[in-house]
């Protein structure tokens, strides 16, 4: 199965700041989601990341605030801009499984970020 | 309504006990079925999966999917302290790429 490496593993930011979360992944794949798991919450589906085109985000979520670059086949990152402490968030990278079942996804280990 | 109801729990039980643990869901479109399993400062992985109606059983673990209820279950039978961890549901429309829905999640804990 593939193998997500997420960094930074968490972070402390202050308000007003951006912060960008990379995501490698050791096998090409052709797409990329970037989830956030807010407190007492279900995981979110912030955008969905195809290399070589523009991400496509989900409604509330915004190009501005959560900008996403896909370079190549295997990376990935997400910024989390002019930060609020409304941000604090876990947020998580995954890609489609490589192996069956076919579907559901395989996730990194998440950025848990704090916003003060 | 939300599309996936999950209890938050939390959830403790003695080490051999069953546990039971359930979603509810709105969209009777939804045809595959999932369980992931979330130990702290870690990310989801998946634990069980089924496509459609019926069960299915992995060591320990039985998923069950009501369709006709839009009920879904897991059981951890025997349970032990390293099962001690948070359980999302999660369901789709289709294989694939198709966006996943998930629970909040249940946080259980084993106690020995």
């Amino acid at each position: 199965s593939a193998v997500i490496s997420q960094k930074p593993s968490r972070d402390i930011c202050q308000r007003g700041t951006s912060l960008t979360i990379q995501c490698q992944v050791d096998s090409q794949v052709t797409m990329m989601f970037w989830y956030r798991q807010q407190p007492g919450q279900s995981l979110t589906l912030i955008a969905t990341a195809n290399q070589g085109s523009e991400a496509t985000y989900e409604s509330g979520f915004v190009i501005d605030k959560f900008p996403i670059s896909r370079p190549n086949l295997t990376f990935s990152t997400l910024t989390v801009s002019n930060m609020s402490p409304e941000d604090s968030s876990i947020y998580l990278c995954s890609v489609t499984r490589t192996e069956q079942p076919n579907y559901g996804y395989t996730f990194g280990s998440g950025t848990r970020l704090t916003v003060v | 309504q939300k599309e996936v109801e999950q209890d938050p729990g939390p959830l403790s039980v003695p080490e051999g006990a069953i546990v039971s643990l359930n979603c509810t869901y709105s969209n009777s479109a939804f045809q595959y079925f999932m369980w992931y399993r979330q130990y702290s400062r870690k990310g989801p992985e998946l634990l069980m999966y089924t496509y459609s109606s019926g069960n299915k059983e992995d060591g320990r673990f039985t998923a069950q999917v009501d369709k006709s209820s839009k009920y879904i279950s897991l059981f951890i039978r025997d349970s032990q302290p390293s099962d001690s961890a948070t359980y999302l549901c999660a369901m789709s429309l289709g294989s694939g790429n198709t966006p996943l829905v998930f629970g909040k999640g249940t946080r259980l804990s084993v106690i020995a």
